[in-house]
């Protein structure tokens, strides 16, 4: 059973537009999650985090969202530029002894339109 | 400073064959992990080290599979008598422990090592 799922495999957003990446949890343990962003042939690179105690962070033209009671993230990067073409991964980090092992979804291939 | 390097990039394998897959760290990280990524899926674990030790080795599929770190640097993830299904991408990454305040949960990832089993 999946506990991060990412329902979309890829989306294609106007350059210059607001890019919104979804991520679903089912483990209620999960206190702290980040997203990740990978191009081919290169290892996944940290984009940016949330604990499980804040509901909203933001790091530039990235913010991520946090709806604990829905179990649900979201990605923001707004305004979207043509280097933001990637696959995004969410990945959760459970509370507790192994917090250090990230449990992450399939990944949602964006795709900037010029 | 230089990142985390993975060799070789690409390695194919004919069923059966062993094959050891190499992952440097960044200098001074403590932590070192394997994962394996099919296509279409996200890495999964596969076992963490802390320095040398190995303290869980939980994702490891089977017993064909085996990791070592013994100078706490460099990794060996190794696999015996590959079979078709351990095709995937093999993703190393390292982070930094930040002791007193709990794990540093950002990896810094290697470009993975393609095992293509034929």
């Amino acid at each position: 059973d999946q506990q991060v799922k990412q329902n979309s495999p890829s989306l294609s957003v106007q350059e210059g537009r607001i890019s919104i990446l979804n991520c679903d949890y089912t483990n209620s343990m999960f206190d702290y999650f980040l997203w990740y962003k990978k191009y081919p042939a290169e290892g996944p690179t940290f984009l940016i985090s949330i604990s499980s105690i804040k509901d909203k962070n933001e790091d530039g033209r990235f913010t991520v969202f946090l709806n604990k009671s829905a179990k649900h993230l979201s990605l923001h990067i707004v305004p979207s530029q043509p280097g933001d073409s990637a696959v995004y991964f969410c990945a959760a980090s459970p509370l507790g002894g192994s917090n250090y092992q990230l449990i992450w979804g399939a990944g949602t291939k964006l795709i900037i339109k010029p | 400073g230089a990142g985390v390097s993975q060799s070789p990039r690409y390695k194919v394998a004919k069923r059966g064959q062993d094959v050891a897959l190499r992952c440097d760290p960044i200098s001074g990280h403590v932590s070192l992990f394997w994962y394996q990524q099919a296509l279409g899926q996200g890495p999964e674990f596969l076992t963490y080290f802390q320095n040398e030790a190995q303290l869980d080795k939980s994702g490891l599929p089977s017993d064909r599979f085996f990791a070592e770190r013994p100078e706490g640097s460099v990794s060996t993830l190794k696999i015996q008598r590959t079979q078709q299904e351990d095709s995937a991408v093999y993703l190393c990454a390292s982070s930094l422990v930040v002791t007193g305040t709990g794990f540093s949960y950002e990896q810094y990832f290697g470009p993975g090592t393609r095992l293509t089993v034929t």
